[in-house]
Formats: C-alpha cells, sequence, structure tokens
C-alpha cells in the first residue's frame, strides 16, 4: 500500500520567515495531494491541495509544489505568523482510493 | 450547511469493553471514511463506506467493523477493545464515492476515546 514520510516532525521559524515540509510517498498511482493543518485539540481542516496533473499551486501565502517524477512533494508557507503554529499533515491518496497522512510536522512560529 | 457531527466527543471504557461511535456526514456528501490517530501521530485509515458498502480498509482487525444507514450516517464499533485503541477516532465525509473518490474530506470533530 501506499507510504507516505514527512520531514521535519518539528520546525521553529521566525515571524515573517518561511517554512516548508516536505513530504515523499510511494504509489505510482497517487493522483491526490491535500495538506492539512491541525490546531490542538481541533479536527484537521484542508489548507491547500494539489492533483498529480499540476506541478504547482498557491494560494496567498500558502503555495505546494509536486515532482511526480520523484514522487515528493512540499508545502510552502511565506510570511509566517504566530496563527500558523500547527501541526500540518500531507497525505496521498493511492490506488486503495484511501487518504495515507505523514506523521506530522509540528510548526512554532516565534514572534 | 451542516458540518460533519461526531459523538459521544470523549468516552472512557475498560479493556474487552465495546464500543460505538457515531458519525453524521455533511450534507450532500455519501462517502464516509473513519480514522483512528493516537497521540503525536497522523491519522490512519481504518475504512471507507459508500452508498452503504465498505469501499476500502486499512490495516485493522475485524474487531473494528462500521455501518452506512441510508441517511449516509455512519458507526465506527470496536468489540473486545484494548489499551492501544485509546486514540481520537475521526469521521470524514466527502461528496465523491467509489472510483472517482479523489474529493477532499471533511472531518468531524472527533470522539476521543480512552480505554483503561
Amino acid at each position: 500500500g501506499e507510504n507516505v514520510e514527512q520531514h521535519p516532525s518539528t520546525l521553529s521559524v521566525q515571524e515573517g520567515d518561511s517554512a516548508v515540509i516536505k513530504c515523499t510517498y510511494s504509489d505510482s498511482a497517487s493522483n491526490y495531494f491535500p495538506w492539512y493543518k491541525q490546531e490542538l485539540g481541533k479536527r484537521p481542516q484542508l489548507i491547500i491541495d494539489i492533483r498529480s496533473n499540476v506541478g504547482e499551486k498557491k494560494d496567498q501565502r500558502i503555495a505546494v509544489t509536486l515532482n511526480k517524477t520523484a514522487k515528493h512533494f512540499s508545502l510552502h508557507i511565506t510570511e509566517t505568523q504566530p496563527e500558523d503554529s500547527a501541526v500540518y499533515f500531507c497525505a496521498a491518496t493511492g490506488s486503495a482510493r484511501q487518504l495515507t497522512f505523514g506523521s506530522g510536522t509540528q510548526l512554532t512560529v516565534l514572534p | 450547511e451542516t458540518g460533519v457531527t461526531q459523538s459521544p466527543t470523549h468516552l472512557i471504557k475498560t479493556r474487552g469493553q465495546q464500543v460505538t461511535l457515531r458519525c453524521s456526514s455533511q450534507s450532500g456528501h455519501n462517502t464516509v471514511s473513519w480514522y483512528q490517530q493516537a497521540l503525536g501521530q497522523g491519522p490512519q485509515f481504518i475504512f471507507q463506506y459508500y452508498r452503504e458498502e465498505e469501499n476500502g480498509r486499512g490495516n485493522f482487525p475485524p474487531r473494528f467493523s462500521g455501518l452506512q444507514f441510508p441517511n449516509y450516517s455512519s458507526e465506527l464499533n470496536v468489540n473486545a477493545l484494548e489499551l492501544d485503541d485509546s486514540a481520537l477516532y475521526l469521521c470524514a465525509s466527502s461528496p465523491t464515492g467509489g472510483k472517482a473518490n479523489t474529493g477532499e474530506l471533511f472531518f468531524g470533530e472527533g470522539s476521543r476515546l480512552t480505554v483503561l
């Protein structure tokens, strides 16, 4: 089945700096790659997603890139703010039509 | 538009007991997926229901079972509870199912199960 690895597990940045989180996946049939933000005690919420027919997608301060050949995708957050502090999960939909999540990245934005 | 709702929000059980968790999908969504999220980990796929039938299952034993009802609400049942079953159980609905299910998941707030 699909296997998703996510790095780093923790990330601290100064307010205003950029943050990058990287994920790799194993199933070449995967075609949907969402990113979720989960605040403490809350539900995961979709922040951006990308499909396999697109290489990059941007939404204000958030962007995602996908390299199908290398089977990796990344989340980029620019001009980070304290409210960006949360756990971020990448995920991929494999041939089994189920979302497989990475292990999460705890992002801390220092004021 | 009503979002995904889950009940109960918190519950405590002892080893060997059985538990039923409930989920109401978002209006218009016919697919429900259940995930187990242990502390400090990412959600793990348990199974998915589409039009009242199981439509995919993760690496969980048969004591994890589910149902989907005609109104697309769903139940997760866990028999013979073990300590490692302590986790946040998340229900997620989506508007597509079957072979076309590559759509966004809308998560509920979860049911936090503690097994003592």
